[in-house]
């Protein structure tokens, strides 16, 4: 079965620190993407980074960057130089072939001013 | 490009009652996703379409059943709604076709409560 486990509920930063959300995730196959999504309070979800497993590199868009340790199943997200519109929902999710995403249950990112 | 919308945004039904929600792709996008988003829960899958057909299904009851048309556009359905339906339903569409470039695109859901 594949599972994706966030094990920190809320998390709290603050401003211009540095955070790192935590992800693992199970999975038998070998080809999969991995993702990071944001979900603002009341807006739309939208992507922040994506991993390929067959690229040993950590993926980094900006601020975002990963860890992502393929054979420890872990992929984490760390948000450098945080910022107030950074507070979201951040859900951890992977994709195997066939389109069928599995997500976590969600970390909720609050930005301190 | 427009993004993907959802409707209606927010609904109010009686347990047992029906529903039927929608979801409009970005346009030339073939994937329609859904999912059942609850607090604790996270998003659980529901099912794709792709190109009219369903590809995936998540392990939900028979209950939520859905379809996509020709345009893409797609349906959910719920029948005889229970309390634990309650919850934002969340359409994803995405361009893939083949390969894997399987980024979603998500609505802004509806948020449906069942009393």
């Amino acid at each position: 079965a594949q599972t994706v486990t966030q094990s920190q509920p809320e998390m709290s930063v603050q401003e211009a620190e540095t955070v790192t959300l935590s992800c693992t995730y199970d999975t038998s196959e070998n080809n999969y993407y991995l993702f990071w999504y944001k979900q603002p309070p009341s807006r739309q979800m939208i992507l922040v980074i994506r991993q390929e497993a067959y690229k040993q590199q950590n993926a980094t868009e900006n601020r975002f960057s990963v860890n992502f340790q393929k054979a420890a199943k872990s992929f984490s997200l760390k948000i450098s130089d945080s910022q107030l519109g950074d507070t979201a929902m951040y859900f951890c999710a992977f994709i195997l072939t066939g389109n069928q995403f599995y997500f976590g249950t969600g970390t909720s990112l609050t930005v301190i001013p | 490009k427009a993004g993907v919308t959802q409707t209606p945004r927010y609904l109010i039904k009686t347990r047992g009652q029906q529903v039927t929600l929608s979801c409009s792709p970005i346009s030339g996008h073939r994937s329609v996703s859904w999912y059942q988003q609850t607090p604790g829960q996270g998003l659980q899958f529901l099912f794709e379409y792709f190109s009219e057909t369903q590809r995936n299904k998540g392990n939900f009851p028979g209950r939520f059943s859905g379809r996509q048309f020709s345009n893409s556009r797609s349906e959910m359905n719920v029948s005889t709604l229970e309390l634990g339906d309650s919850a934002l339903y969340l359409c994803a569409s995405s361009p893939v076709v083949e390969v894997l470039s399987y980024e979603q695109y998500f609505g802004p859901g509806t948020r449906l409560t069942v009393t």
